[in-house]
């Protein structure tokens, strides 16, 4: 059974640039979410997406947008690159994204914004 | 609004010690709690969840943690600390209604073991 898989693992872009970050969830699953974790924070919920909709987002400008494809792959697309937005951005897939359901978290992309 | 809040962001034992990470939640619906671990640039791991029933929920690598409703709190424990238990702990709470299914992290307990 493949676990969560995240690219890349690592990303330098500069203030107002645009980034996507890919996500591959657990065979099986079909919900993705995803967290943003500044440093020394704990993750911050993004937005969720179920059967290729979105089902529930966070307190995150528009520009943060994603997308969940019919293998229940996903993006996060972020445009008009900010500093603050340097952080670690993880995945996470779940059966079907209810509450008691377990995420199961990605490793993570380290986005560096200069 | 549903919160949690883990008492003390560095918690230091030796080895042998007992592990004890405290988290508080808030939470106006029955909550769903969890704990996680994190090592050093990697993802996070379960390593228990409380949905319902029994209040002493068994984890992986040896943790428990009992939900206290009349405290609101969700503390994780072990009786005998390890090397390989040094890495960072989020307590988190579910979410409902339009944020069914997000997690509400605490900020997070790093945990050090002394030899």
């Amino acid at each position: 059974e493949t676990g969560v898989t995240q690219s890349p693992t690592h990303l330098i872009k500069t203030r107002g640039q645009q980034v996507t970050l890919r996500c591959s969830s657990q065979s099986g699953h079909n919900t993705v979410s995803w967290y943003q974790q500044a440093l020394g924070q704990g993750p911050q919920f993004i937005f969720q997406y179920y059967r290729e909709e979105e089902n529930g987002r966070g307190n995150f400008p528009p520009r943060f947008s994603g997308l969940q494809f019919p293998n229940y792959s996903s993006e996060l697309n972020v445009n008009a690159l900010e500093l603050d937005d340097s952080a670690l951005y993880l995945c996470a897939s779940s059966l079907v994204g209810g509450r008691a359901d377990t995420q199961y978290f990605g490793p993570g992309t380290r986005l560096t914004v200069l | 609004a549903q919160s949690v809040t883990q008492l003390g962001s560095h918690v230091s034992v030796s080895e042998g010690a007992l592990v004890l990470l405290r988290c508080n939640y808030s939470s106006s619906v029955p909550p769903y709690l969890f704990w996680y671990v994190q090592y050093p640039n990697q993802g996070l791991q379960l390593l228990l969840k409380y949905t319902t029933g029994a209040t002493l929920v068994k984890g992986i690598n040896g943790f428990e943690a009992e939900f206290k409703k009349s405290e609101t709190s969700f503390h994780l424990t072990k009786p005998s600390a390890h090397m390989s238990d040094a890495a960072e702990y989020f307590c988190a709470v579910s979410g409902y209604g339009g944020s069914q299914g997000n997690l509400i992290f605490g900020k997070g307990t790093k945990l050090s073991v002394k030899p």
